[in-house]
């Protein structure tokens, strides 16, 4: 299975960026990294994916490195409603996403 | 609709009953999954049907049982289950079949304890 690894936790003050980073040490060429968050008492939510470029949508971007080997997800104004934990994937062609530990972000006013 | 429903939202079910989970969407997707998330752990894969087929089994204990009878209707149903199966079951869908790439989405979970 193809493993991640993100940082336990981070916090941000609110209204500033957040760099969320993962590390894809197993990722193979056919890949695609996602990522999703997961407020309390909630289902996995969608934030993003891609394969190789940078992507950009209305909730965040993410920037992966040209070896692919690690990506980050950027919140560019991070919000107290962006507490929630994390979770970057990568998977081949989009076969079954097996998440990882997570990063727990703190938003703190 | 962009939901994911999943039903009952709390179970609570002794170790010799028989209980059933059930997910539905109502999207058009062609893959749907069974995820198990233990408290303060990421959710673990346990199932994927595609068009209806079960394509991922990631060598669940017997006593979960999954069926997708059509497109739209996944069930989970159980018997036999022990304490440590206590947590929440989280249901998926996703558009296309299995090796599309696109997002997931989830229900918000049905929170099952086991006595």
């Amino acid at each position: 299975d193809a493993k991640t690894t993100q940082p336990n936790s981070m916090e941000s003050n609110e209204e500033e960026p957040v760099h969320l980073p993962c590390n894809h040490s197993t990722i193979s060429g056919t890949d695609y990294i996602h990522w999703y968050r997961q407020l309390p008492s909630q289902g996995p939510e969608y934030v993003i994916h891609g394969l190789t470029s940078n992507v950009n949508n209305r909730m965040a971007s993410l920037a992966i490195a040209e070896d692919r080997k690690s990506s980050t997800l950027i919140l560019h104004r991070a919000t107290l409603r962006d507490a929630a934990v994390y979770y970057c994937t990568d998977s081949n062609s989009g076969y079954a996403l097996n998440f990882g530990k997570g990063t727990s972000l703190l938003v703190t006013p | 609709d962009t939901e994911v429903t999943q039903t009952p939202k709390h179970l609570v079910m002794g170790m010799t009953n028989k209980k059933s989970l059930k997910c539905e969407q109502h999207m058009g997707h062609r893959a749907m999954y069974w995820y198990k998330q233990k408290a303060k752990k990421p959710p673990e894969l346990m199932f994927v049907y595609s068009y209806e087929k079960l394509s991922i089994n990631e060598s669940v204990p017997s006593r979960f049982s999954p069926e997708c009878p059509n497109s739209s209707l996944l069930n989970l149903h159980l018997h036999a289950l022990q304490p440590e199966d206590s947590a929440l079951y989280l249901c998926a869908s996703r558009r296309g079949g299995v090796v599309n790439t696109g997002e997931l989405f989830f229900g918000e979970g049905s929170r099952l304890t086991v006595l």
